[in-house]
């Protein structure tokens, strides 16, 4: 079945390091990857997305490319914020499984906390 | 100028009672979905609905039950209230362009966080 595995947090780092959050999947079909963030106490915001292999998302500093080879669409940025603190979701979307709709699958999260 | 909202935001209520919690969306989209996320933060589909066709995560209790009175709308109701329901529950939307082409990104709402005591 289809799934997502995303690296375990929390992650912590100090304002200006690079970021990288590792995100890997398996898919019978060929997926949509997204990218959501939920800041404390919110819910989920789209971050970015890619939809077909070597795609590359990005939004706000944040990146990510779509990687079938690897099956993976690790997020990056190259200098975090404090206010960049929040959980990162990695998520596909395979409309051949789940019905039409096309049902997300998100990884567990990944928590990122950016000292001053 | 909300896209999806949910009510109500917090809900605190007793073992087996019946509770509902309803969401909204104002972007016309005909796709509504309800997910689950426990207190580890991880986050699992409940249901996906159109008017079309409903999918049930079959994991998922028949106390819960969607409601749609119209595309806009999709209402989560929950019978016998079950401390394990304890979690965030958050609602949907997006549009669907057919089989195969449901690709198209997800507006989340708020959430509703239910405290079962």
């Amino acid at each position: 079945g289809n799934s997502v595995t995303q690296m375990e947090g929390p992650v912590t780092l100090s304002e200006e390091a690079f970021l990288t959050i590792n995100c890997t999947y398996t898919a019978t079909g060929y997926p949509s990857l997204f990218w959501y963030v939920q800041y404390p106490g919110e819910g989920l915001q789209l971050l970015l997305k890619a939809t077909k292999a070597d795609d590359k998302g990005s939004n706000k500093g944040f990146e990510a490319t779509y990687r079938k080879e690897t099956t993976s669409f690790h997020l990056e940025k190259g200098s975090v914020q404090v206010s960049d603190s929040a959980v990162y979701f990695c998520a596909l979307s395979d409309p051949l499984s789940g019905g039409s709709q096309g049902n997300l699958i998100f990884g567990k999260g990944t928590k990122l906390s950016v000292k001053p | 100028d909300t896209a999806v909202s949910q009510t109500p935001k917090y809900l605190v209520t007793q073992m087996g009672n019946d509770k509902s919690i309803k969401c909204e969306q104002n972007l016309g989209h005909d796709t509504m979905y309800w997910y689950k996320q426990d207190s580890k933060k991880f986050l699992k589909i409940m249901f996906s609905y159109n008017n079309k066709e409903l999918i049930i995560n079959e994991t998922v209790p028949n106390r819960f039950s969607p409601k749609s009175p119209d595309k806009a709308h999709l209402n989560l109701h929950i019978n016998s209230l079950e401390l394990g329901d304890s979690a965030v529950y958050f609602c949907a939307s997006s549009q669907d362009y057919g089989f195969g082409r449901s690709r198209e990104t997800q507006y989340f709402g708020p959430g509703t966080r239910l405290l079962v005591l």
